[in-house]
């Protein structure tokens, strides 16, 4: 399985600010998931990120609040733009394995937020 | 995403006991995931089933894929200390994984 990292671990911060989480995998793989798990509560999928397109984004959640990069197959970044309470989560980004038969995915350690 | 009905919500159990958890959903799968996550931690893949009727251990893990593909379970036999913590099932359904609201296990040594 993919070895995944995750950059900050956590982080405390004002609202109004944004914050950019980075994911950096062993392996060179196609898709990279982001999800956002609210405490207590189950992972929730926020986009899908391609190298060398756009990400897709699922219903709830937009790009000028959660823009994404995916410069290159080993890593990825979010962005938590404008942070109220609200966005005090767990951010996870993941990947597909690339030598599985499909639909795979593993998890990075979690980036731990809290918004002030 | 499409909702995952998982139950039950939390076990309480002494070690040595076994532990059964499922999921249910309306949709049906291609894929279904067992992942445990640790405080502090990112969710850990436990046992992956990709076909109906599929039935896959891991160790003290069993799972199965259930034959009309809208249902999986997970059984831990003889459990330990350190299973504690919140197993999710995921069902993927394209490309989107759809998490359970997981089950949260205690074990009492």
């Amino acid at each position: 399985s993919a070895v995944i990292s995750q950059k900050p671990s956590r982080d405390i911060c004002q609202r109004g600010t944004s914050l950019t989480i980075q994911c950096q995998v062993d392996s060179q793989v196609t898709m990279m998931f982001w999800y956002r798990q609210q405490p207590g509560q189950s992972l929730t999928l926020i986009a899908t990120a391609n190298q060398g397109s756009e990400a897709t984004y699922e219903s709830g959640f937009v790009i000028d609040k959660f823009p994404i990069s995916r410069p290159n197959l080993t890593f990825s970044t979010l962005t938590v733009s404008n942070m109220s309470p609200e966005d005090s989560s767990i951010y996870l980004c993941s990947v597909e394995d690339p030598a599985g038969p499909g639909g795979t995915q593993y998890f990075g350690p979690g980036t731990r937020l809290l918004v002030l | 995403g499409q909702q995952l009905n998982q139950s039950p919500q939390s076990m309480f159990i002494q070690e040595g006991e076994d532990v059964s958890m499922n999921c249910t959903s309306s949709s049906i799968f291609n894929t279904w995931l067992w992942y445990k996550q640790d405080p502090g931690e990112g969710p850990v893949l436990l046992i992956a089933l990709y076909k109906a009727g599929e039935l896959t251990s891991n160790g003290r893990l069993t799972a199965q894929f259930g034959i009309t593909r809208k249902d999986s379970f997970l059984n831990i036999s003889a459990s330990i200390p350190s299973d504690v913590g919140i197993y999710f099932c995921a069902g993927l359904a394209g490309y989107a994984l759809n998490f359970g609201k997981g089950t949260s296990l205690l074990v009492t040594p």
